[in-house]
């Protein structure tokens, strides 16, 4: 069975502050790995990592997927206090269709 | 473009009724849609796999005869939860698969919160 293990569940820090967020996986005929950032209603996406050691990038967001020991990491810096929401990392799986497997989040709050 | 969208936004209903939820891809055709229920707190658990023209597949542990998916066209998937309970209560999201290529990419409709009473 699929499994996505999520670390923390839940952060506070200060404005400014980075923030590393953790995902290990387990999962058969991996395909891809996401991250989607969830606040008030349904997640809206961040990234999608298919291949190992590939940063992704955007604004103050990145993401980097390790295939061999099965984990990822997304990066927030200089973090506002509009980073707050729930952050999901999913996996996909080849033989899936596009079907996902969601880790139970990390909730990120940012203080002013 | 990608839109999904889902209507209701939200519903209370009395314990005993049957409520149906719409999950529509607005701007692309979505072969596969996906229903996931989301407890306060808690991370999506998907209930099944919408195919157009075929039955659903349920993940293990959720009633089919309970929360009844249709997929009529690769535009629109329903869910009707019916005899609804207040244990059923919840956020309720449905995504639509888009495929680009060899790519699949899911697109998150709003989400239907449902209370039942």
């Amino acid at each position: 069975e699929d499994k996505v293990v999520q670390s923390p569940l839940s952060l506070v820090v200060h404005e400014g502050d980075t923030v590393t967020l953790n995902c290990s996986y387990e999962v058969t005929n991996f395909r891809s790995l996401l991250w989607y950032k969830q606040e008030k209603k349904a997640p809206t996406f961040l990234f999608m990592l298919t291949s190992s050691g590939i940063e992704k990038k955007s604004g103050r967001l990145s993401s980097i997927l390790d295939k061999k020991e099965l984990f990822s990491i997304l990066n927030i810096t200089a973090t506002q206090t509009g980073d707050s929401a729930i952050y999901l990392c999913a996996v996909e799986a080849f033989t899936n269709a596009g079907k996902s497997t969601f880790g139970d989040g990390t909730t990120l709050t940012v203080k002013p | 473009g990608a839109v999904v969208s889902q209507h209701p936004s939200w519903v209370i209903c009395k314990s005993g009724t049957s409520v149906k939820i719409e999950c529509r891809s607005l701007d692309f055709q979505a072969t596969t849609m996906f229903w996931y229920r989301q407890f306060p707190k808690q991370s999506l658990m998907l209930m099944a796999t919408s195919n157009e023209g075929s039955k659903a597949t349920y993940e293990q542990g959720v009633e089919k005869d309970k929360f009844l998916i249709n997929h009529a066209s690769l535009t629109l998937s329903t869910l009707t939860v019916t005899s609804a309970h207040p244990e059923d209560s919840s956020f309720y999201i449905c995504s639509a698969s888009r495929r680009a290529g060899e790519t699949d990419t899911q697109y998150f409709g709003p989400g239907t919160r449902l209370t039942v009473l």
